[in-house]
């Protein structure tokens, strides 16, 4: 079975600086997404950015950007000039590109704080 | 609608009681997922539609769960005979296709609390 696995609990960033948010997963597939989605104090969850495995060319969205290294199973967030709205729940997740459709797997999530 | 709509937004009942709650995806959405989320936890997988059937219901963790959709829309989680380790954030979310690589938008969720 897959898993999801997000090592840092909380994370601290100052306002304007960069933080790079750890994911690493475990699968025997070798096609899949990966995702990072966002989950504020309103509880909706929000897409940040994706990737497919398929793609050696790290997902870029703005000021966020990922590092995916798929022999290492490993899949960062990285967030450039944080803003204070960044601050929330970050959740990295997995999916089968076949299979089971429904089946989108979450780590435990990573609590970002922003300080002005 | 605009966006993924729950309800009730927080339900606390009694342990022993049913409970029901409504999911509203968006408009042509053929996709919906379920995910409960313990505090503190990452979201898990209950159960997914594609359309009316649910080809997926891996994740109901037990015959007090079920769940219904009806004319491809809205659809129901019920929890029969609750306990108290089912309080959580019942999450919902819809998806065009279903697909893999797509893009699901949630709603904000219905917090359950079992006294």
């Amino acid at each position: 079975a897959q898993t999801v696995t997000q090592s840092q609990p909380e994370m601290s960033v100052q306002e304007a600086e960069t933080v790079t948010l750890s994911c690493t997963y475990d699968t025997s597939e070798s096609d899949y997404y990966l995702f990072w989605y966002k989950q504020p104090p309103s509880r909706q969850m929000i897409l940040v950015i994706r990737q497919e495995a398929y793609k050696q060319q790290n997902a870029t969205e703005n000021r966020f950007s990922v590092n995916f290294q798929k022999a290492a199973k490993s899949f960062s967030l990285k967030i450039s000039d944080s803003q204070l709205g960044d601050a929330a729940m970050y959740f990295c997740a997995y999916r089968n590109y076949g299979g089971s459709q429904g089946n989108l797997i979450f780590g435990k999530g990573t609590k970002l704080s922003v300080k002005p | 609608g605009a966006g993924v709509s729950q309800s009730p937004s927080n339900k606390v009942t009694e342990k022993g009681k049913d409970v029901e709650l409504r999911c509203d995806p968006i408009s042509g959405h053929t996709a919906l997922y379920w995910y409960r989320q313990r505090l503190g936890q990452g979201l898990e997988f209950l159960i997914y539609f594609q359309g009316n059937s649910a080809p997926d219901k891996s994740g109901l963790p037990s015959d007090r769960f079920s769940a219904e959709r009806t004319g491809e829309s809205v659809s129901t989680l019920t929890i029969q005979r609750t306990q108290q380790e089912d309080s959580a954030v019942y999450l919902c979310a819809s998806s065009l296709l279903g697909q893999g690589g797509e893009k699901l938008f949630f709603g904000s969720g219905t917090q359950l609390s079992v006294l």
